[in-house]
């Protein structure tokens, strides 16, 4: 089963401040990795797919980078609706699918 | 746009089965463009994958719950269901649905709370 530690595990942060949040497997999955946010009370929302590929509907200060092992989610410019939990998942060559722990990004 | 709704019972006892339905809509459960996935998530935990089904009936289940879990489809209802055996508190979870397209899940249910006690 691979293994996906998010850090850090809460993130305070102003709005209009840069977020950057890591993802790091503990085996290659590839560029098949995931990030979605949950506000309280909701379902998980998908943000980007295949490390780097904005869903439908996602704004573009949401971006996604890395391969391999290394993954990182970059929100630009803090709006105020970003403050929630983002997990990443990995859909990598055989399930089980895997989430990692989550990061709270939450307001200073 | 795929709708998910799940409905079932919110408290199982001990040692029974836990028995979930997910109502689809604005999509086809015999279509080849989705997988069906229950997911689910403790109170104040993170995420935990249980298991897929695909058009074909075919299924992949989360190796740690797999001798406990079926999934399965119901094509004339357009839903899918997940049975889960031997329940215990740490069963105690909101379970969500969720479809797969074309990468991640982008279509999920509202959750629905399940709570294990007598």
């Amino acid at each position: 089963e691979i293994v996906l530690t998010q850090s850090p595990a809460t993130l305070s942060l102003s709005p209009g401040e840069r977020a950057t949040l890591s993802c790091r497997a503990s085996q290659s999955v590839s560029s098949y990795l995931v990030w979605y946010q949950q506000k309280p009370g909701q379902a998980p929302r998908l943000l980007i797919y295949d490390a780097s590929n904005r869903a439908t509907g996602i704004p573009a200060r949401f971006s996604g980078s890395g391969s391999g092992t290394d993954f990182t989610l970059t929100i630009s410019s803090l709006e105020p609706e970003d403050f929630a939990v983002y997990y990443c998942q990995h859909r990598s060559s055989w399930p089980p699918w895997t989430f990692g722990q989550g990061t709270k990004v939450e307001i200073k | 746009q795929v709708h998910l709704q799940e409905s079932g019972p919110g408290l199982v006892k001990p040692s029974e089965t836990l028995s979930l339905t997910c109502n689809v809509s604005g999509g086809s459960v015999r279509s080849a463009s989705y997988y069906w996935s229950w997911i689910r998530q403790p109170p104040g935990k993170g995420l935990e994958w249980i298991g897929y089904i695909y058009y074909s009936g075919n299924t992949i289940y989360n190796p740690s719950l797999k001798s406990r879990v079926t999934i399965s489809l119901d094509t004339s209802q357009n839903q899918f269901s997940l049975k889960l055996s031997s329940v215990t508190a740490a069963d105690t979870a909101e379970y969500y649905c969720a479809c797969e397209e074309v990468a991640g899940f982008a279509f999920w249910g509202q959750g629905t709370p399940v709570t294990v006690s007598s």
